[in-house]
């Protein structure tokens, strides 16, 4: 089964500042996606950013881009020019990319506070 | 499109009662997931449908939760009875085809006392 860590509880960022969120998973599979969701106080679940497996370059969108090391493990946030409506719960999941594999497993989480 | 919609937003119930959570997912949208959160386990998922079919309830943790998709366009969680350990967030989400992000609904916060 895989499994996904969230190895920061929490992490503060000064406004304007960056910040790197870390992600590590397990996985026999070579073919899989993985996501970073926001979850904002209101506790809706958004999309941050995607990555699928296969390609090698970082996903970026705007603010955020992605470290992804396949080889490692590894897939990290990070979020360049920290605004206060950055604060949130970040958590990163992973999709099989089999058929039948359509369900995200999450990690625990990490908890971004902004400081103006 | 207003999203995927679920109701109550807020549910609070004592030990033994039934509980029914409601999900009216995105039009279009082919696939189904109920997750749960809470302190303690974090996000997990419970059981997913394609196509109005179940397809994994391997998360669903006892005979006391059962969710159905009768249509498309609605899907039920419910609990029988209630326990306060079943105390979390329950949230709906839908995606069009396999591969596709998963939108998720605001989440109902259950309370069992």
């Amino acid at each position: 089964a895989q499994t996904v860590t969230q190895s920061q509880p929490e992490m503060s960022v000064q406004e304007a500042e960056t910040v790197t969120l870390s992600c590590t998973y397990d996985t026999s599979e070579s073919d899989y996606y993985l996501f970073w969701y926001k979850q904002p106080p209101s506790r809706q679940m958004i999309l941050v950013i995607r990555q699928e497996a296969y390609k090698q370059q970082n996903a970026t969108e705007n603010r955020f881009s992605v470290n992804f090391q396949k080889a490692a493990k590894s897939f990290s946030l990070k979020i360049s020019d920290s605004q206060l409506g950055d604060a949130a719960m970040y958590f990163c999941a992973y999709r099989s990319a089999m058929a039948a594999g359509n369900k995200l497993t999450f990690g625990g989480g990490t908890r971004v506070l902004v400081k103006p | 499109d207003a999203g995927v919609i679920q109701s109550p937003r807020h549910e609070v119930t004592e030990m033994g009662q039934e509980v029914t959570l409601r999900c009216k997912p995105i039009s279009g949208h082919d696939y189904l997931f109920w997750y749960r959160q809470t302190m303690m386990r974090g996000l997990e998922l419970l059981i997913y449908f394609n196509n109005n079919v179940p397809i994994d309830d391997s998360g669903m943790p006892e005979d006391r939760f059962s969710a159905k998709m009768p249509n498309a366009s609605f899907s039920t969680l419910k609990i029988q009875p209630s326990e306060p350990r079943d105390s979390a967030v329950y949230f709906c989400a839908s995606s069009s085809g396999s591969y596709n992000e998963q939108f998720f609904g605001p989440g109902t916060r259950l309370t069992v006392l």
